[in-house]
Order: structure tokens, then sequence, then C-alpha cells
């Protein structure tokens, strides 16, 4: 079967830096996605990795391994905007998004 | 670019009574859109994915004659829930894709149904 696994919730510190891991186990593989969602609103995207690597962008960054099955979306200087939930998606062999539960990120002041 | 938009926003609705949600492609053509319900603290929960001009592919579970969608244009997508029950009460999403490489899903802002 298809599974992806991220953390079921983090806490972390206004102005720091935490790392929300994603491993998965899917048929085939055409990219990662990570995106964020807020409580009660839409998932709004933040990244695209479909090559090993970082992708750096502001104060978000995103890893990917294939080999490993496993990503992660690391946010530095965190602000109390960026309390909110982080999806992990992988794109499968039929282009379909495979959706992981979700991470909800708390920061405290 | 890539805006969707979501119709209405929030609506409540009696037992048994149909309600209509239109998401609809504001600055690209969706080749395809995608329905998602999603109840508190859960994650998304694909329902359908549907393909314009053609009949919506429904996931393992969910009812298609409950949950009507249409996709007739390239810009819109209707999913309507028949017969409404309480347990239908959720936040309901759609997404579209276009033909860019990355297979990026554009959101709209969602629909919060609740019905009485």
């Amino acid at each position: 079967g298809q599974n992806i696994d991220q953390p079921t919730e983090m806490t972390a510190t206004e102005g720091a830096i935490v790392q929300i891991n994603c491993t998965y186990q899917t048929s085939g593989f055409n990219g990662l996605f990570w995106y964020q969602q807020h409580a009660g609103e839409a998932p709004t995207f933040l990244s695209y990795n479909v090559l090993d690597g970082l992708e750096e962008k502001g104060r978000f960054s995103s890893f990917l391994s294939r080999s490993k099955g496993y990503s992660y979306l690391l946010l530095k200087e965190l602000q109390m905007k960026d309390s909110a939930s982080y999806l992990c998606a992988v794109l499968d062999s039929n282009y379909q998004l495979i959706w992981g539960a979700g991470t909800k990120l708390i920061i405290k002041p | 670019g890539a805006v969707v938009s979501q119709h209405p926003s929030w609506v409540i609705c009696k037992s048994g009574t149909s309600v209509k949600i239109e998401c609809r492609s504001l600055d690209f053509q969706a080749t395809t859109m995608f329905w998602y319900r999603q109840f508190p603290k859960q994650s998304l929960m694909l329902m359908a994915t549907s393909n314009e001009g053609s009949k919506a592919t429904y996931e393992q579970g969910v009812e298609k004659d409950k949950f009507l969608i249409n996709h007739a244009s390239l810009t819109l997508s209707t999913l309507t829930v028949t017969s409404a029950h309480p347990e239908d009460s959720s936040f309901y999403i759609c997404s579209a894709r276009g033909l860019q490489e990355s297979y990026e899903q554009y959101f709209g802002p969602g629909t919060r149904l609740t019905v009485t």
C-alpha cells in the first residue's frame, strides 16, 4: 500500500528553527510537495521537490532523498504566524497526490 | 496567477436538501479538478477527480450518487451534495491542476457545510 508518515504535532519557540520530517512509500514517485494549512483555511503551496537535494525559498527550505524515501521541511526564524499544519504529499506513478496526515506546528513565544 | 475560487464559502442547509458548491479556476485552464473533504483536525481526504468533459473518478467509499460532480468546462467544476445529512457537515475543498510540469494543485478557499 501507499503510506506517508509525518509527526502529528511539534512545538517550537519563536525565532528558532524547526525541521518537519516526512517519509514515504508509494507506487512510483513524480515529486513531493509541502503545503501549509492554517486552521479553517485551504492549503497553500510551499515547495516542490523532484530531484535529490535542498531547495531554499526564504525562511523555508525543503530537502529530498529519493533513495531513502525521505523529505524534510526546514523553517527558520520562526514567527507566530507559522503556527499551522504542514502537509507532505507525494505524486505517485499515476500523478495522483498521496497526502500525509499533516504535522501541527505550535509556536510558543 | 493560478487563482481558484469557491462558492459559497459557507452554507447551512436542512437535512434532506441538496447543496451545490462551485469551483472556478480564474486565470488558467484546469484540465483536472479535485474535490476533498476535511473533518476537524484531520487531513485532506480525496473524494473524486474530474477531468473536463468526462465523468468523475470517485475514491473508494465515496457515494457517486450522493456527491454529484460535474466538470462542464475548463474553468468550472461543481459538487452537489444530495439529500444532505448532518454527517455530511464538513469542510469541502476543491483544487485545480493545469498543464504545468510540476503537477501542482491550486486550492480554492474551501466551503464549510453545516447540515442541521
